[in-house]
C-alpha cells in the first residue's frame, strides 16, 4: 500500500519562482527521502532527512519534516526549466522490514 | 563512472511468454531492488536483495522471480503468470545499512519499459 502521499499531484510555475511540494504519511518513521525523475529516467536522490531533524538544506533545496503531523515539504527556490520533473518522497517505515515506501509523486513543470 | 545499468531499455512479451531484465551496478552496492511503476503512479517494490544468494518479496512479487548470484547482477524474471506485466521497471542498489534501508540512499537504473505484443 502507498505510505505517502504528496501534494499537489501537479504544480506549474513561472522559472524564478519557489516551487513547494507537500507529504504526508500515516504511519511512524526513521527517515524520509525526497528524489526527482525525469520524464522516462530513473529516479534521482535529493536528500534524506532523519526523523529527529526538522531542517534540512541542500543547494537550492529545503526539506521539512514535521513528524507529530506525519508530513514533510520539499520547497525548491528561484526554478529553473531544468527542475522539470516529478518529485517524490519515500519513507522508511519503523517496523517496515527493511524498505522504502513510496508516494504517488508530484508533477512539476516549470515555465520559461 | 560507477552506477546502474538497465537492459533493454524496451522490451515486448509475447503470450505464455518468460522475459528477464536486466540489472548491473559497479557501485559495490549489496542491497539492490527492483520496482514497478504504473502511469502517474509511484513505486512499488517487487523484490529485493541485501546480500548475494539471498532475496526478500516486495509487495507486488507474484507473477515475478528474481536471482542473486553475483554481488553486481540481479535479473528480474517477468512470468507468464504475471497477466499484467505492462509497466516501466527499475533497478536501484544502495549501500547496506545497520539501521534500515531508509539511512541510504537509492541510486536507480534508467528503466526497462515492458509492453505485451
Amino acid at each position: 500500500s502507498q505510505q505517502g502521499e504528496e501534494d499537489p499531484q501537479a504544480l506549474s510555475i513561472q522559472e524564478g519562482e519557489n516551487a513547494t511540494m507537500n507529504c504526508s504519511y500515516k504511519t511512524s518513521i526513521n527517515n524520509l527521502q525526497w528524489y526527482r525523475q525525469n520524464s522516462g529516467r530513473g529516479l534521482v536522490h535529493l536528500i534524506l532527512i532523519r526523523s529527529n531533524e526538522r531542517e534540512k538544506h541542500s543547494g537550492r533545496l529545503r526539506v521539512t519534516l514535521d513528524t507529530s503531523k506525519k508530513s514533510s515539504s520539499l520547497l525548491i527556490t528561484a526554478s529553473r526549466a531544468a527542475d522539470t520533473a516529478s518529485y517524490f518522497c519515500a519513507t522508511d517505515q519503523i517496523f517496515g522490514n527493511e524498505k522504502l515506501t513510496f508516494g504517488t509523486g508530484t508533477r512539476l513543470t516549470i515555465i520559461p | 563512472d560507477g552506477g546502474i545499468t538497465q537492459s533493454p531499455k524496451y522490451l515486448f512479451r509475447k503470450e505464455g511468454q518468460n522475459v528477464t531484465l536486466s540489472c548491473e551496478q559497479n557501485l559495490n552496492h549489496d542491497a539492490m531492488y527492483w520496482y514497478r511503476q504504473d502511469p502517474g503512479q509511484g513505486l512499488r517494490l517487487i523484490y529485493y536483495s541485501q546480500i548475494v544468494n539471498d532475496f526478500q518479496k516486495g509487495d507486488i512479487a507474484e507473477g515475478y522471480s528474481v536471482s542473486r548470484e553475483k554481488k553486481e547482477s540481479f535479473p528480474l524474471t517477468v512470468t507468464s503468470a504475471q497477466k499484467n506485466p505492462t509497466a516501466f521497471y527499475l533497478c536501484a542498489s544502495s549501500k547496506p545499512s545497520g539501521t534500515g534501508v531508509g539511512n541510504q540512499p537509492q541510486h536507480f537504473g534508467d528503466g526497462t519499459r515492458l509492453s505485451i505484443l
